[in-house]
């Protein structure tokens, strides 16, 4: 148990559909990002929050959309996926700014069929 | 951006026998962490370096922040059947601005351990 709550662990959503995927840290954190985790790739950062602000979007597309209500919940809305957005989507939370000690939540294994 | 060379990329090892693996990076980093990934899992971080030669242990495991601050390495001793997994480095460079709140994460080490 790392303090870091992901949900739903595993999601399969149709290219039309729109779903959201749910984080929520219990560690007092004050930074929040979001990764995705490809076979035989690097853990690719998509999305930064500090203090609730977006301080990075790594070019990521708009189909991915993220929202950050408070410094202990970070939601990933998506809506017309392609099948090559099919990864494990990882949340993570360190407590800010120059701190990047990150901790992890379990992950979301999407697959968009 | 910043990039890390993590090496070797896979490891099948003897339970018992010493493991090494490195990353580095042709930029210099202020931060190393070393985290390590079960299958399904989200991975969990095992060491944290801060200081350059900083040489940090955590049980069996042993983490070494390069001097160049370009470099870290993670022993693993006397392995065991559990130490299977993914090994991940991981850097927060001194890129100014930009490396602000990011971390750079290695390509990944799969170590394999056959009792």
């Amino acid at each position: 148990e790392t303090g870091v709550t992901q949900t739903p662990r595993h999601l399969v959503m149709g290219m039309t559909n729109k779903k959201s995927l749910k984080c929520e840290q219990h560690l007092g954190h004050n930074a929040m990002y979001w990764y995705k985790q490809s076979a035989k790739k690097p853990l690719e950062l998509m999305f930064v929050y500090n203090f609730k602000e977006q301080t990075e979007n790594n070019s990521v597309p708009s189909r991915f959309s993220p929202e950050c209500p408070n410094s202990s919940h970070l939601f990933l809305h998506l809506h017309t996926l392609q099948p090559e957005d099919s990864a494990l989507y990882l949340c993570a939370s360190s407590q800010g700014g120059w701190d990047t000690e990150a901790f992890f939540g379990q992950g979301t294994r999407l697959t968009v069929v | 951006g910043q990039q890390l060379n993590q090496s070797p990329q896979s490891m099948f090892i003897q339970e018992g026998e010493d493991v090494s693996m490195n990353c580095t990076s042709s930029s210099i980093f202020n931060t190393w962490l070393w985290y390590k990934q079960d299958p399904g899992e989200g991975p969990v971080l095992l060491i944290a370096l801060y200081k350059a030669g900083e040489l940090t242990s955590n049980g069996r495991l042993t983490a070494q922040f390069g001097i160049t601050r370009k470099d870290s390495f993670l022993n693993i001793s006397a392995s065991i059947p559990s130490d299977v997994g993914i090994y991940f480095c991981a850097g927060q460079g001194s890129a100014g601005g930009t490396s602000y709140g990011k971390l750079t994460f290695g390509q990944g080490t799969i170590l394999t351990v056959h009792p």
